[in-house]
């Protein structure tokens, strides 16, 4: 159980062109999802929470109109890279939260590597 | 301030032979410590969650335990498979669900 997916695994575009990566919960529901970013031999950075049905939380440094984050339902959250430029190229990571009796679990996506040319 | 610290950053192995990862942590009530397992160009593989002092987990070669101040990931006899790089994080009993991540072990383990 608690399987998490993402779409695409990989991706490379353009600058300027934008981008969508999509997070599912695939065996659960998740109110709140987590969007991080990881550049190479890095810990994770968490980006943004989302939460089902209101507007995401975003970590100091990030930009909320660059990266657009909707969580449209109990098991989706998907991620848009607007306006993507080389320096957006990274490893970006969601996860999704099982809560537990006094903790919550995070689940993590297999990633998306985003490379913008 | 909450932080979480991991030592030591890369630790070479030989096959079969057993060590520890240490995870200290700092925060204003701990509600779950958290190991993780990643693999290079994956996501975080859930291993254990660990709510209060003295607790232990195990799977497989791996054991988890908990004080008050840090939490270590034994792992014993270890083989080639285990080389990954093991990531610790605290969620803060302070309202939030974030997860504060230290910046892992690389483990290799040579044959």
């Amino acid at each position: 159980g608690a399987v998490v997916s993402q779409h695409p695994s990989w991706v490379i575009c353009k600058s300027g062109t934008s981008v969508k990566i999509e997070c599912r919960s695939l065996d659960f529901q998740a109110t709140t999802m987590f969007w991080y970013r990881q550049f190479p031999k890095q810990s994770l950075m968490l980006m943004a929470t989302s939460n089902e049905g209101s507007k995401a939380t975003y970590e100091q440094g990030v930009e909320k109109d660059k990266f657009l984050i909707n969580h449209a339902s109990l098991t989706l959250s998907t991620l848009t890279v607007t306006s993507a430029h080389p320096e957006d190229s990274s490893f970006y990571i969601c996860s999704a939260t099982v809560r537990g009796r006094s903790t919550d679990t995070q689940y993590f996506g297999p990633g998306t590597r985003l490379t913008v040319l | 301030e909450d932080q979480v610290t991991q030592s030591p950053e890369a630790l070479r192995l030989q096959e079969g032979e057993s060590s520890s990862l240490n995870c200290s942590y700092t925060v204003s009530g701990l509600r779950g410590l958290f190991w993780y397992r990643q693999d290079p160009g994956k996501g975080p593989e859930f291993l254990f969650t660990l709510y209060s002092a003295g607790e232990e987990k195990e799977k497989e070669r791996l054991k988890a335990t908990l004080t008050k101040k840090e939490s270590f990931l034994h792992i014993t006899a270890p083989k080639p498979e285990d080389s990954a790089t093991y990531l610790c994080a605290v969620q803060a009993a302070s309202g939030t669900y974030k997860y504060i991540f230290g910046t892992g072990t690389r483990l290799k383990v040579l044959a």
